[in-house]
């Protein structure tokens, strides 16, 4: 079975930093991965997405993030963070044999203080 | 705005009650996803239609049922209701039921 590690619940950065979340994830064969946003009150929006190919993904809102299979991980990175990006980020593993029913981590909230 | 459109956006209601919750994918997907968010479990995949068909089932009550109507838009019903159930219930649509998946914004259910 498919699961996903979000070991951060909670990060906070300066406005500015750069930002990397960690993402780990268990699944027997080539994952699909996918990040989401989550800001207060609000749906999920898709920021990025692996599927197969190059490894280093580039998504919305300048975010991107490298799939290391030797590592099981799939972590989001953005060079300079912008006070907008507080919000709740979920990683997800999708399982294509199975309609892609999306297995989601715990999240983890970023903070960003100016 | 991911063209994912749910109703209500917030319901109250008593335990024991019975309600149901709507979602019209984006246009052209053919797959609908219901996800649960609480505090507690998180985001769990409940269950998912591909064009009408039942595609796979999660950890879905069987309290809870759902459908896929030939307009592809989708009903999650959910009776019996306890406190536990108080959650927000997102819906996603995506094209081909193998790709990304867009979510909509989210039903509050709270039970009282």
């Amino acid at each position: 079975a498919q699961s996903v590690t979000q070991p951060d619940i909670h990060i906070t950065v300066s406005e500015g930093a750069s930002l990397e979340l960690r993402c780990n994830y268990s699944y027997g064969a080539t994952p699909y991965l996918f990040w989401y946003v989550q800001s207060p009150g609000q749906g999920l929006q898709l920021l990025l997405k692996y599927f197969s190919g190059d490894t280093l993904v580039q998504g919305i809102k300048g975010f991107e993030a490298e799939f290391k299979r030797s590592q099981s991980s799939f972590n989001l990175r953005k060079p300079s963070v912008h006070w907008s990006d507080a919000a709740e980020y979920f990683c997800a593993v999708g399982a294509p044999e199975y309609g892609n029913k999306l297995v989601f981590g715990a999240g983890t909230i970023l903070r960003v203080k100016s | 705005d991911s063209g994912v459109t749910q109703t209500p956006k917030h319901l109250i209601t008593a335990t024991g009650q019975r309600v149901t919750l709507r979602c019209s994918p984006r246009s052209g997907d053919l797959s609908v996803y219901w996800y649960q968010q609480s505090l507690d479990q998180g985001l769990q995949f409940l269950i998912q239609y591909y064009n009408g068909e039942e595609r796979a089932k999660g950890n879905i009550l069987e309290r809870f049922s759902a459908q896929q109507f030939p307009d592809l838009h989708s009903e999650l019903n959910l009776s019996s209701l306890e406190l536990g159930d108080s959650a927000l219930y997102f819906c996603a649509s995506s094209p081909r039921g193998v790709d990304e998946q867009y979510f909509g914004p989210g039903t509050r259910l709270t039970v009282t």
